[in-house]
């Protein structure tokens, strides 16, 4: 079966400062995973994905992943956060029909000014 | 271009009643996924409906039913409410492209609160 865990709840940052958001996955076959960023009371964004190819996406407003299948994590860093990063970040994992997918618990990042 | 709408945005319930929620996919979409999202969780996978024939089933109970039309619209419906099944509803479209791995786009949900 396959699962995402998503080791830290909840993050606090300086505005500024370096961001890095652990994901790791359990999947049996080649996993297609996906980064999503969900503000209070909407639905989800996609940020980033990873199908296949080199192992470091670039996705929206800054952010990019790194792929290590021998640590089967999928981290998701941005270099300098703004404010307006603050929100709900979920890791996923699928296949190529990625309407299936598994998502972790969130980590719930807080940007001080 | 319109992206995943959903109705209604909150909706108030008490047990046992039953309740039907609403997803209209990105045009051009032919599959969609509802997932149940509980408040503190990532959201759970519950139903994909592709070309209106069910794909897949997450872990739910026989409750929970759902259907796809044929201008690819989908219906939720849950019956016998419990106040567990109180989270926001997430439908997602995608294009379900034969050489390429797709990726999905999310509604704004709608709240279900069940009293």
């Amino acid at each position: 079966a396959q699962s995402v865990t998503q080791p830290d709840i909840h993050i606090t940052v300086s505005e500024g400062a370096s961001l890095e958001l652990r994901c790791n996955y359990s999947y049996g076959a080649t996993p297609y995973l996906f980064w999503y960023v969900q503000s209070p009371g909407q639905g989800l964004q996609l940020l980033l994905k990873y199908f296949s190819g080199d192992t470091l996406v670039q996705g929206i407003k800054g952010f990019e992943a790194e792929f290590k299948r021998s640590q089967s994590s999928f981290n998701l860093r941005k270099p300098s956060v703004h404010w307006s990063d603050a929100a709900e970040y979920f890791c996923a994992v699928g296949n190529t029909n990625a309407g299936k997918s598994t998502f972790g618990d969130g980590t719930t990042l807080t940007v001080k000014p | 271009d319109a992206g995943v709408t959903q109705s209604p945005t909150h909706l108030i319930k008490t047990r046992g009643q039953h309740v039907t929620l609403r997803c209209s996919p990105i045009s051009g979409h032919k599959s969609v996924s509802w997932y149940q999202q509980v408040l503190g969780q990532g959201p759970q996978f519950i139903f994909q409906y592709y070309e209106k024939e069910e794909r897949g089933r997450g872990n739910f109970p026989d409750r929970f039913s759902a259907r796809q039309f044929p201008n690819y619209s989908s219906e939720l419906n849950v019956n016998a409410l419990l106040l567990g099944d109180s989270a926001l509803y997430l439908c997602a479209s995608s294009g379900m492209a034969r050489d390429s791995a797709n990726e999905q786009f999310f509604g704004p949900g709608t709240r279900l609160t069940v009293l």
